[in-house]
C-alpha cells in the first residue's frame, strides 16, 4: 500500500537558520504530494501542493519540490521564524490507489527559538 | 466565512458511554473524512463519505459510527466498543470528482478523553 515517511522529529532551530524536513513516499499509481502544518491545539492547514512530477509548491516562504525520480518531496524555508513552530504533516493523494483519501507520514515537529 | 467548525472543542466522558462529536461545513464540499489523531501516530482515518447517504470504512473503523444524512454534516460516534476512544479528532472535507485528488480542508478538532 501507500505510505509516507518523513524525518523524525523534533527539530529545533535558531530563528533565521534554514530548514529542511525530509519527506519520501511509495504509492502504487502517480500521487498528488501535500504539505500541512499543525499549530498547538489546532487543526490542520494547507500549507503546499504539487500533482506532478517538477511542479514546485510555495507558500509562505516554503517550498517542496515533486521529485518523481526520488520519490521525495522536501520541504524547505531560507530563513524560519518562532512563528513557524508547528508540526508538519507530508501527505499523499494517489488515484492509482483506487481512491482519493490523504495517506500522512506521522510529523515533525518544528521548534524555532528566538 | 466557508469552513469546518467542530463541536465541542473539549469532551469528557465516563468508560461505557457512546458519545457523538458533531462536524458541519459550509464549502459545499461532498467529500468528508474523520481521522483520529494520536501523539507521534500522525492522522488515521476512521470513515469517509464521497455522498449523501454513503459512507466507507477507513484504516481504524472498529468502534466508530457515521452517518451522513446532509450534505453538510457529518457525525461521528465513539461507541463504548472502542477500546481506546482518547484522542484528538479531526473532521475534513473536500471537493470530490473521480480520479481528482482535491485537497483536504479540516476543521479545528475535538479532545476527547474518556476516564
Amino acid at each position: 500500500g501507500d505510505s509516507v515517511t518523513q524525518m523524525e522529529g523534533p527539530v529545533t532551530l535558531s530563528e533565521e537558520a534554514f530548514l529542511t524536513i525530509n519527506c519520501t513516499y511509495t504509492a502504487t499509481g502517480y500521487p498528488s504530494l501535500f504539505w500541512y502544518v499543525q499549530y498547538p491545539g489546532e487543526g490542520l492547514q494547507l500549507l503546499l501542493k504539487a500533482t506532478k512530477a517538477d511542479d514546485k509548491g510555495s507558500n509562505k516562504g516554503f517550498e517542496a519540490t515533486y521529485r518523481k525520480e526520488t520519490t521525495s518531496f522536501h520541504l524547505e524555508k531560507g530563513s524560519v521564524q518562532v512563528s513557524d513552530s508547528a508540526v508538519y504533516f507530508c501527505a499523499l493523494s494517489d488515484p492509482g490507489a483506487g481512491s482519493y483519501q490523504l495517506t500522512f507520514g506521522k510529523g515533525t515537529k518544528l521548534s524555532v527559538i528566538p | 466565512d466557508g469552513g469546518i467548525t467542530q463541536s465541542p472543542k473539549y469532551l469528557f466522558r465516563k468508560e461505557g458511554q457512546n458519545v457523538t462529536l458533531s462536524c458541519e461545513q459550509n464549502l459545499n464540499h461532498d467529500a468528508m473524512y474523520w481521522y483520529r489523531q494520536d501523539p507521534g501516530q500522525g492522522l488515521r482515518l476512521i470513515y469517509y463519505s464521497q455522498i449523501v447517504n454513503d459512507f466507507q470504512k477507513g484504516d481504524i473503523a472498529e468502534g466508530y459510527s457515521v452517518s451522513r444524512e446532509k450534505k453538510e454534516s457529518f457525525p461521528l460516534t465513539v461507541t463504548s466498543a472502542q477500546k481506546n476512544p482518547t484522542a484528538f479528532y479531526l473532521c475534513a472535507s473536500s471537493a470530490s470528482a473521480s480520479g481528482i485528488p482535491y485537497e483536504q480542508y479540516f476543521g479545528p478538532g475535538t479532545r476527547l478523553t474518556v476516564t
